[in-house]
């Protein structure tokens, strides 16, 4: 079956850091991967896209990477602020009007 | 960016009463909208698909007879919890796309269900 997995401890960086979360999946090819935001009690805030003919994305401190071949997206945040600690989780469609499939996400936790 | 409200935010209610959510997309037309539940530490589950004009497709494990979907327009959709009963207390999140084709969703703010 479809899985995503996402490291489901937190992450704790200092502030200023790189933040790089991951997200692998498995018996999926994606036509796209997004990654959102959701803080506690909120939804999810749309935040990247990237096509599977992508190797990357940025987008002012975000960057996405995407790799079909080891079925991996690697989700980095640069310059990282305390207000930048959130839940990020990423999702998976095949395009068109499949349905999006969620992963549990990674709790970012930034340090000052 | 599109927003997309909800509402209500929160609700408490007893077991056996129903419970409805609206979904409005505000600054946009929404051809299609999902519903979603989460549970605490958990992932975004896919509830069910709803096109406006027509039938709700849902997500097999979840009972169309007990949450009732409706997507009268392309501003609006609207969930019914029921029955409610204390196993259905979660997150309720909507969200909403505004072009066939184009996958980015919009998500609402969420409403918590506390069925007591």
């Amino acid at each position: 079956s479809q899985k995503i997995e996402q490291n489901s401890e937190a992450l704790n960086i200092q502030e200023g850091k790189t933040a790089t979360l991951t997200c692998n999946y498995t018996n999926y090819s994606p036509a796209y991967l997004q990654w959102y935001r959701q803080d506690p009690g909120r939804g999810p805030v749309f935040l990247l896209l990237i096509r599977e003919n992508e190797k990357e994305k940025r987008k002012e401190r975000l960057k996405v990477t995407f790799d079909t071949t080891l079925k991996q997206s690697l989700f980095h945040i640069t310059a990282s602020q305390p207000a930048d600690s959130a839940t990020y989780l990423c999702a998976l469609s095949s395009g068109g009007y499949q349905k999006v499939t969620f992963g549990t996400g990674t709790k970012l936790q930034v340090i000052p | 960016g599109a927003v997309v409200s909800q509402h209500p935010s929160r609700v408490i209610c007893k077991s056996g009463t129903s419970v409805k959510i609206e979904c409005r997309s505000l600054d946009f037309q929404a051809t299609t909208m999902f519903w979603y539940r989460q549970f605490p530490k958990q992932s975004l589950m896919l509830m069910a698909t709803s096109n406006e004009g027509s039938k709700a497709t849902y997500e097999q494990g979840v009972e169309k007879d007990k949450f009732l979907i409706n997507h009268a327009s392309l501003t609006l959709s609207t969930l019914t919890v029921t029955s409610a009963h204390p196993e259905d207390s979660s997150f309720y999140i909507c969200s909403a796309r505004d072009r066939e084709g184009i996958n980015e969703q919009f998500f609402g703010p969420g409403t918590r269900l506390t069925v007591l």
